[in-house]
């Protein structure tokens, strides 16, 4: 039972453009989501979070939106750098359930230079 | 400030035998989760200690059993492993209580573990 999906496998982009990454979530319990990106043979590093009581959280090149009618998040990289390049995952983690969170299976994004 | 680390960062067994996973959690950080990530998959979770107590488990059966210590690290034990217990399995620490909300998570390299 997949609770938080991430539908798009992989994603290309060109340097300087935006890459835009989707997360779609079953739970409405969930409150608080995480974006994390993973490079290989490294642990996910945390990126950016966002909470219910929020629908945009920014942090440099990195913006996360919350639609929680449509049970959808979305993480903005502007611009796209090479550096970029790794797996990202959306998690997602309900009050009730503290730490314990649900993740995505991950998209692969490759900014081409 | 420390960050996660983790012990070790490969290892082979084979069917049947048991494993110990270990992992320092970041300096300050009193809980520690652990996840399973197989091939093509995100990370699952596994279970959670705070203050050396089981504080939330996932869909895994009780051959995955684990601890906290004191200062705070914690061990993961598979007995009777599977093939598809051939993962990778990240340690995650953070700053919470059975009452706060979610904080984030700050993962070590992980251990990558191979059943024959």
């Amino acid at each position: 039972d997949q609770q938080v999906k991430q539908n798009s496998p992989s994603l290309s982009v060109q340097e300087g453009r935006i890459s835009i990454l989707n997360c779609d979530y079953t739970n409405s319990m969930f409150d608080y989501f995480l974006w994390y990106k993973k490079y290989p043979a490294e642990g996910p590093t945390f990126l950016i979070s966002i909470s219910s009581i929020k629908d945009k959280n920014e942090d440099g090149r990195f913006t996360v939106f919350l639609n929680k009618s449509a049970k959808h998040l979305s993480l903005h990289i502007v611009p796209s750098q090479p550096g970029d390049s790794a797996v990202y995952f959306c998690a997602a983690s309900a009050l009730y359930t503290g730490n314990q969170f649900y993740f995505g299976t991950g998209t692969s994004l490759t900014v081409i230079p | 400030e420390t960050g996660v680390t983790q012990s070790p960062t490969h290892l082979i067994k084979t069917r049947g035998q048991q494993v110990t996973l270990r992992c320092s959690s970041q300096s300050g950080h009193n809980t520690v989760s652990w996840y399973q990530q197989a091939l093509g998959q995100g990370p699952q979770f596994i279970f959670q200690y705070y203050r050396e107590e089981e504080n939330g488990r996932g869909n895994f059966p009780p051959r995955f059993s684990g601890l906290q210590f004191p200062n705070y690290s914690s061990e993961l034990n598979v007995n009777a492993l599977e093939l598809d217990d051939s993962a990778l399995y990240l340690c995650a620490s953070s700053l919470g209580s059975r009452r706060s909300g979610a904080n984030v998570l700050t993962f070590g390299a992980g251990s990558r573990l191979t059943v024959l």
